[in-house]
C-alpha cells in the first residue's frame, strides 16, 4: 500500500542550529513533493516544491533534497529561529493534481 | 494573494443535524479540495472538485456530500451530523497543476467543527 512517513515525534532543536526532517514514501511514483508549514489551529502553507528531476531546491535559509532512489525527500532550515517552531508536512502530488499529505513532524525551536 | 476563506473558524451541531460548510477562493482556481484533520491521522481528503458541477470522491467521502455551482465556491454538506465528524475541516484550492509546476495548494483557515 501507499505510505508516506514522517516522523511523528516532535523535533527539538537549539536556536541557531539546523534543523532536518525527513519524508519517506513508498509505492508511489510523485511527479512533485511539496513542504508546508502548519500552525496549530491553523491551514497549512505552502513552503516549497520540488520536481522529480531536480536533486534540490533553495529558498532563503530553506532547503529541500528529494532522492527518488532512496524515495526520500529532507526539508532543512538553516539558522533556526523560535518563530521556525511549527508542524511541517510534506505531500506527494501524482496523478496531476492529487495531493497526499504525511502526517507531520513537529519542530520545536528552543531559544 | 490567493484568499481561500470558510465562512466559520469555530461551529457546535447536534448530533442527526444538516451541517454547511461553506469556502470561497478568489483567484480563479480550477481545483478545489475539502480535507478534514485529526490527530495521529494527518490530512485525509473528503472530495475535490476540478471543475464548476464537477466532483470526485476522495478517501473518507462517506456521511459527506458537496456542491461547487459556481468556480469560486466549494460547499461542504454533513446530511446528519454525527459525532465521529467532529474535526477540523480544511478547504483548499490550487490551479492544475500538470505545467504550473511552482503552485502549491491555498488552504483555508479551517473550521473547528464539534458536534455534540
Amino acid at each position: 500500500s501507499q505510505k508516506i512517513e514522517q516522523n511523528s515525534e516532535a523535533l527539538n532543536i537549539q536556536e541557531g542550529k539546523t534543523a532536518t526532517l525527513t519524508c519517506n514514501y513508498t509505492n508511489y511514483s510523485p511527479a512533485y513533493l511539496q513542504w508546508y508549514r502548519q500552525d496549530p489551529g491553523r491551514g497549512p502553507v505552502f513552503l516549497l516544491l520540488i520536481r522529480e528531476n531536480e536533486k534540490e531546491k533553495r529558498k532563503e535559509r530553506l532547503k529541500v533534497t528529494f532522492d527518488t532512489t532512496l524515495k526520500q525527500s529532507l526539508f532543512h532550515i538553516t539558522a533556526s529561529q523560535p518563530a521556525d517552531s511549527a508542524t511541517y508536512l510534506c505531500a506527494l502530488v501524482w496523478a496531476g493534481n492529487m495531493l497526499t499529505f504525511g502526517g507531520g513532524t513537529r519542530l520545536m525551536v528552543k531559544p | 494573494d490567493v484568499k481561500v476563506t470558510q465562512s466559520s473558524r469555530y461551529l457546535v451541531k447536534r448530533t442527526g443535524e444538516k451541517v454547511f460548510l461553506e469556502c470561497v477562493q478568489d483567484m480563479d482556481h480550477e481545483n478545489m479540495f475539502w480535507y478534514r484533520q485529526d490527530p495521529g491521522l494527518g490530512l485525509r481528503l473528503i472530495y475535490f472538485s476540478y471543475d464548476v458541477k464537477m466532483k470526485e470522491k476522495g478517501d473518507i467521502p462517506e456521511g459527506y456530500s458537496v456542491s461547487r455551482e459556481k468556480k469560486e465556491r466549494f460547499s461542504l454538506i454533513l446530511e446528519s451530523a454525527s459525532t465521529n465528524q467532529t474535526s477540523m475541516y480544511l478547504c483548499a484550492s490550487s490551479p492544475r497543476l500538470r505545467g504550473r509546476p511552482n503552485y502549491g495548494y491555498t488552504f483555508g483557515s479551517g473550521t473547528r467543527l464539534t458536534v455534540v
